[in-house]
């Protein structure tokens, strides 16, 4: 347990409306990273942060913004969320000082109806 | 891309036997990691092997690393229940700070 919660564990919305994730650590880390798992994907990495107020896009990015205002909260925001965007998403810091192994939250799962 | 890819992509077996992965990836690495998931949870982080590294142990766990051919595996010996779960292999590049996940194993181990 790497002292990392994200919030809500379990979301249902509708297409259009505005979500925000939050993930929350405890431990101080510079990096931290937003993730969604689907089927036959495996993790993709939405956007990560490594440090407050910088972030960096990841490889599936679009419709997905992220804040980092505190070194311990990184939100993810889905402006108008779609249907496509229903997933599993998973919230991660890295721990390693010279590797990028990275700690996992438990999980979001959003539905987007 | 360096996004790793498993082999094969679900495996059955038997209490007690040992059970292989494989993974491939595309581009030169700093080090590739193998993570384990279960069922509704975050993946945990199981072991690291660097790239001038072409085997490492820990505990029940065997990962091997063919830089030349740009695959890994991971052996877990005498499997056990509770090693049910889907395995994940991830690889770092220089200097990038991020992670590429292949899509997974599902391991199941029949008690």
């Amino acid at each position: 347990d790497a002292g990392i919660t994200q919030s809500p564990r379990h979301k249902v919305t509708e297409t259009g409306t505005p979500v925000t994730l939050r993930c929350h650590q405890t431990e101080n880390h510079r990096y931290m990273y937003w993730y969604r798992q689907d089927p036959g994907h495996g993790l993709r990495l939405i956007h990560y942060s490594y440090g407050v107020k910088d972030t960096d896009k990841g490889e599936v990015s679009d419709g997905y913004s992220v804040s980092r205002s505190k070194t311990e909260d990184f939100l993810l925001t889905l402006e108008s969320a779609t249907s496509s965007q229903t997933s599993v998403y998973f919230c991660a810091i890295r721990r390693g000082a010279d590797t990028d192994t990275q700690y996992f939250g438990p999980g979001t799962r959003l539905t987007v109806l | 891309s360096q996004q790793g890819e498993e082999d094969p992509q679900a495996l059955s077996i038997q209490e007690g036997e040992n059970a292989t992965m494989n993974c491939s990836y595309k581009t030169s690495i700093n080090n590739l990691q193998w993570y384990r998931q279960n069922s509704g949870r975050g993946l945990v982080h199981l072991i690291l092997i660097r790239s001038n590294e072409r085997e490492k142990h820990s505990g029940r766990l065997r990962v091997t690393l063919d830089t030349s051919k740009k695959s890994s595996s991971l052996l877990i010996t005498a499997s056990r229940a509770a090693d049910t779960a889907s395995y994940f292999c991830a690889t770092e590049g220089y200097g990038n700070n991020r992670l590429a996940f292949g899509k997974g194993n599902q391991v199941v181990v029949i008690p």
